[in-house]
């Protein structure tokens, strides 16, 4: 079964460093997501991408916050300086069109910032 | 507006009993609701779904209702298991709308005592 892929599992980096979380979204999925979950809350939205741009964002996707699909089975998050409240676990999730709304979501990457 | 309120935040519930999670919305864009389940260290997992058109929807011991009027949703879970022990998310998507990015409600650690 077709499943979201994302790597690392688990990335320590030091406040102020460059991060990039690494996702594989099903592959005739053509709708990618990027959420959060900071330890013991609710999952939250951080944006959505669709034919190749960003189609909605979050008030928490500030300026430090990017998202690329730089070929045609990889989709990354990166965080430019990280901050202390930047530690959670980033989830990818991915849509097919047509698909009610179903989203399939990664295991996810726990960010650590130290 | 873009809200959606769960309750309770935890349940025991001894198996074979009926384990019951209420989620509330505002928003009556919202034309999706999906509950996922999300055991410790994994993603969210879809569990089932439903659309406003529809009262009720059952998949084994897995229902959701659904009463428009009041804006609530609720799963029911039929003789509960051990197994069925995790964190459910119950979530609300405008299906309409660009991205349909879900709206996750705070989550409910179910616990199944055997």
């Amino acid at each position: 079964e077709p499943e979201v892929t994302q790597t690392p599992s688990h990335q320590v980096t030091q406040m102020g460093q460059e991060v990039i979380l690494r996702c594989v979204p099903i592959s005739n999925h053509l709708y990618f997501y990027w959420y959060r979950q900071i330890l013991g809350q609710k999952v939250e939205f951080l944006v959505s991408f669709y034919n190749n741009e960003i189609s909605e964002k979050s008030e928490i996707f500030d300026d430090q916050f990017s998202v690329e699909r730089p070929d045609g089975s990889n989709f990354t998050l990166k965080i430019r300086s990280t901050k202390l409240e930047d530690s959670a676990m980033y989830f990818c999730a991915s849509k097919n069109l047509g698909a009610e709304g179903e989203q399939f979501f990664g295991p996810g990457t726990r960010l650590t910032v130290l | 507006q873009q809200q959606v309120k769960q309750s309770p935040q935890s349940l025991i519930v001894q198996k074979g009993g009926i384990s019951i999670i209420n989620c509330a919305y505002e928003n009556t864009a919202f034309d999706y609701f999906p509950w996922y389940q999300q055991f410790p260290g994994k993603g969210p997992a879809l569990l089932i779904a439903i659309r406003p058109d529809v009262s009720e929807k059952k998949e084994g011991r897995f229902t959701i209702s659904f009463n428009k009027s009041a804006k609530q949703f609720s799963l029911h879970i039929m003789d509960s298991q051990p197994g069925d022990s995790a964190t459910y998310f119950c979530a609300a998507s405008r299906t309409s709308g660009a991205t349909n990015k879900l709206i996750f409600g705070t989550g409910t650690l179910l616990a199944v005592q055997p």
